[in-house]
């Protein structure tokens, strides 16, 4: 079945570091792919996304590029703040609809002053 | 304007007690979800209902009982809590997720004691 690998956490920067969050995936056809966002003691917000090979998702000085050939998603952004904090989920949906959303564990990030 | 609101927020409650959780969305989306969050974070999916229609039903234990009056609801009830319950359970919605994505509500924090 489809499943998403997201890196283990936590991870700890200092503000202004580069972040990195790796994301592979493993589904048949196409999948739409996702980021969300969870701060301490709220839902899920949609980060950005991708629906196509090569496409690549931003928002808030997030960005993930769609890799069909590593099948793979990664979150980056050049420099974080400490209102960053907070758990990133890679997810996807499947080729030829259902519209199920399947995520992985998700990573922690902390950043600290 | 809340797009997906779920009531209630917080809820403790005994073992073997009967319990419900409603949620709404305002978004005209056709589509609704009910996911589970473990204390791990780990977000599963557990029913979509599509037009008050069930669409996917994982394997949840029977004591799980949706309801979709119309579109724009759908509510979760649960008998005879267990311990292994005690999760956050998140709704959502979305009208073509693969394209625009999924919107979550701010979740209801069940503890079962």
């Amino acid at each position: 079945g489809d499943s998403v690998t997201q890196m283990e956490g936590p991870v700890t920067l200092s503000e202004e570091a580069f972040l990195t969050i790796n994301c592979t995936y493993t589904a048949t056809g196409y999948p739409s792919l996702f980021w969300y966002v969870q701060y301490p003691g709220e839902g899920l917000q949609l980060l950005l996304k991708a629906t196509k090979a090569d496409d690549k998702g931003s928002n808030k000085g997030f960005e993930a590029t769609y890799r069909k050939e590593t099948t793979s998603f990664h979150l980056e952004k050049g420099s974080v703040q400490v209102s960053d904090s907070a758990v990133y989920f890679c997810a996807l949906t499947p080729t030829g609809g259902g519209n199920k959303l399947t995520f992985g564990t998700g990573t922690q990030l902390k950043v600290e002053l | 304007d809340t797009a997906v609101s779920q009531t209630p927020k917080y809820l403790v409650t005994q073992m073997g007690n009967d319990k419900s959780i409603k949620c709404e969305q305002n978004l005209g989306h056709d589509t609704m979800y009910w996911y589970k969050q473990d204390s791990k974070k780990f977000l599963k999916i557990m029913f979509s209902y599509n037009n008050k229609e069930l669409i996917i039903n994982e394997t949840v234990p029977n004591r799980f009982s949706p309801k979709s009056p119309d579109k724009a609801h759908l509510n979760l009830h649960i008998n005879s809590l267990e311990l292994g319950d005690s999760a956050v359970y998140f709704c959502a919605s979305s009208q073509g997720g693969r394209v625009y994505g999924y919107t979550f509500g701010s979740g209801t924090r069940l503890t079962v004691v």
